[in-house]
């Protein structure tokens, strides 16, 4: 069965205290890994695509990397504004027309100043 | 670019009535737009995929009668909660997937609150 584990479930950080987040996956064929951060109260704002075990994208303080079986969200030297909660979401590669995505349950991320 | 709006933001609603929720794409064309459901402190739940000018495609266990779901547009699909009661309360969420390429783009969301 396809599945997204999304570990740790909550973590808290100093300010400019770098760390990582994990998505592992059980997928059969992954098309695509995303990462969202979702803010309390709102909709998820889209961070990354990756589509093939090795890539790595940025933006700002946070990179994202893929391998075969997980992912990881690195954030370097975060910020409070970093606070959010982050979702990972995978799509199979016989998803149909539709797409639809698979969801974690996220990471809640609190960075203290 | 890859705006997703979604009105209104929040509603408050008496038990038995009918509530419906608009989503646009305003700056790309969106064949496919879904419509999930999340709970506090829960992951996104997808309730529907609503592809334009066809039936929306409903997830295992979500009422069909109840979540009535329109995509007659390139850029707007609506969800109308049918008879809702306080048990449909929620934050609804839309995402719309733009022709060109495969990412969803989310809307702010909309909390209904049945009373």
């Amino acid at each position: 069965e396809d599945q997204v584990t999304q570990s740790p479930e909550a973590l808290r950080l100093q300010e400019g205290e770098s760390s990582s987040l994990n998505c592992s996956y059980t997928v059969s064929g992954l098309r695509g890994l995303f990462w969202y951060r979702q803010d309390p109260g709102k909709g998820p704002e889209f961070l990354f695509t990756l589509y093939s075990a090795g890539e790595e994208k940025e933006k700002e303080r946070l990179k994202a990397t893929l391998t075969k079986k997980e992912s990881f969200l690195h954030i370097t030297a975060p910020k409070p504004e970093d606070s959010a909660t982050y979702l990972c979401a995978v799509q199979r590669v016989n998803a149909g027309n539709n797409r639809k995505l698979i969801w974690g349950l996220g990471t809640s991320l609190a960075v203290n100043p | 670019g890859a705006v997703v709006s979604q009105h209104p933001s929040w509603v408050i609603c008496k038990s038995g009535t009918s509530v419906k929720i608009e989503c646009r794409s305003l700056d790309f064309q969106a064949t496919t737009m879904f419509w999930y459901r999340q709970f506090p402190k829960q992951s996104l739940m997808l309730m529907a995929t609503s592809n334009e000018g066809s039936k929306a495609t409903y997830e295992q266990g979500v009422e069909k009668d109840k979540f009535l779901i329109n995509h007659a547009s390139l850029t707007l699909s609506t969800l109308t909660v049918t008879s809702a009661h306080p048990e449909d309360s929620s934050f609804y969420i839309c995402s719309a997937r733009r022709d060109v390429g495969n990412e969803q783009f989310f809307g702010p969301g909309t909390r209904l609150t049945v009373l």
